[in-house]
């Protein structure tokens, strides 16, 4: 199976501390597409972004930002001064055909 | 709200019984899927759907599981003879038919079955 690993179970932080999720995926596709998805305590998923393979351009949306390593099937995922409202479980995802195959997630707490 | 919706949003039933749920995709999208989500890990696919033609089947779908989305739209997700392996989140999401799609996801339905 094309596994999506996010070996960072749970991570604990300070308020206004920087952090960065891992995810390292497995595919033999040449063009695929990779997503990050948040998952609040209430429960819905929440669409973060979405890198095509093809751009290996870094992106950053506010405090996040995302590093995307096609050397090493990586992409990982960091938030600058994290906040309370941050913490969340992360999911990283690959499409692979028409279904998102995810990681475990790693559960994000932000304590004040 | 133009969101994915889901009903029920909990469902508790008796091992044995019947259980369906449906899903209402945002209105233009015309891929819908199903996923399932067990505590601790991330969701898992069952099948998708594009209008109404079901294009694929995890194996993780048995028998006991059938879903539908009989005029494109809406879909709905049956378990006959529940079993407690069977209590999780179902999530339902939809998109367009473009490039990757990035998939919207709906609330989903927590299933116990006791």
């Amino acid at each position: 199976a094309q596994k999506v690993t996010q070996a960072q179970t749970e991570i604990s932080v300070v308020e206004k501390e920087d952090v960065t999720l891992d995810c390292v995926y497995e595919t033999r596709d040449t063009t695929y597409y990779l997503f990050w998805y948040k998952q609040p305590p209430s429960g819905e998923l929440v669409f973060l972004i979405r890198r095509n393979s093809f751009d290996e351009q870094n992106e950053i949306s506010g405090r996040y930002s995302w590093n995307f390593q096609k050397s090493t099937s990586s992409f990982n995922f960091t938030i600058t001064a994290s906040q309370v409202v941050d913490s969340a479980v992360y999911f990283c995802a690959r499409q692979g055909a028409q279904k998102l195959v995810f990681g475990q997630g790693t559960r994000l707490t932000i304590n004040p | 709200d133009t969101g994915v919706s889901q009903n029920p949003r909990h469902k508790i039933t008796k091992r044995g019984q019947n259980v369906t749920f449906r899903c209402d995709p945002i209105s233009e999208h015309n891929r819908l899927y199903w996923y399932r989500q067990t505590l601790g890990q991330g969701p898992e696919f069952l099948t998708y759907f594009q209008n109404e033609a079901q294009l694929e089947k995890s194996r993780l779908l048995s028998d006991r599981f059938s879903a539908e989305r009989p005029k494109g739209s809406f879909s709905t997700l049956e378990i006959q003879r529940t079993e407690q392996g069977d209590s999780a989140m179902y999530l339902c999401a939809s998109s367009l038919v473009s490039g990757a799609g990035e998939q919207f996801f709906g609330p989903g339905t927590r299933l116990t079955v006791l």
